[in-house]
């Protein structure tokens, strides 16, 4: 089942302006990860944050998670051309390690 | 490391016919792969969880039947779409899990580059 949610479900945005999408879902998690595919592509891994986390950074990637209000944020900084592409987000939450997907967010950035 | 392979990456079929896809884990060995499906322009659903040595876990509503999956060793896992149909139609992914401590405890998941199924 698909618990998570995001918002916008797409974006266009100039290069070089940031890029915010967020995240919801509905019970706990153990772990939220967020994830890029680029048109009829797999998927790329970006970041991890686990649920006694409340932020981290990657280059240009900062994840904030927010486990009250069960919620997680995705800001790309000073965005490319190339950061064009679908943004999804996962929750782990137990010994299974399913990884359940968000609805994702279509993220374009204009030259 | 941890690259995942799927093959083919695209396959043609007619309907009734079935259609196999691996997915293989490179360079680690996978006790757990998982399926998902995806149709154009929405997440990824997931299917099943595969593993090694014992009978697929399907999710709620995917049927067993249709979608066989065979894990018979830890760098192989296989889907097959049986008596395919153009609703079947879709791109379907695989994802594995590492025997290695830093990907199992992380429990990043490594995805194979899809395939894409028409069924004509």
């Amino acid at each position: 089942s698909q618990q998570g949610e995001e918002d916008p479900q797409a974006l266009s945005i100039q290069e070089g302006e940031n890029a915010t999408m967020n995240c919801s879902y509905k019970t706990s998690i153990n772990n939220l990860q967020w994830y890029r595919q680029n048109s009829g592509r797999g998927l790329v891994h970006l970041i991890l944050i686990r649920s006694n986390e409340r932020e981290k950074h990657s280059g240009r990637l900062r994840v904030t998670l927010d486990t009250s209000k069960k919620s997680s944020s995705l800001l790309i900084t000073a965005s490319r051309a190339a950061d064009t592409a679908s943004y999804f987000c996962a929750t782990g939450g137990d010994s299974s390690y399913k990884l359940i997907f968000g609805s994702g967010t279509r993220l374009l950035v204009r030259p | 490391g941890a690259v995942v392979s799927q093959h083919p990456s695209w396959v043609i079929c007619k309907s009734g016919t079935s259609v196999k896809i691996e997915c293989r884990s490179l360079d680690f060995q996978a006790t757990t792969m998982f399926w998902y499906r995806q149709f154009p322009k929405q997440s990824l659903m997931l299917m099943a969880t595969s593993n090694e040595g014992s009978k697929a876990t399907y999710e709620q509503g995917v049927e067993k039947d249709k979608f066989l999956i065979n894990h018979a060793s830890l760098t192989l896992s296989t889907l097959t779409v049986t008596s395919a149909h153009p609703e079947d139609s879709s791109f379907y992914i695989c994802s594995a899990l590492g025997l290695a401590g830093e990907v199992w405890s992380n429990n990043e998941q490594f995805f194979g580059p899809g395939t894409r199924l028409t069924v004509l």
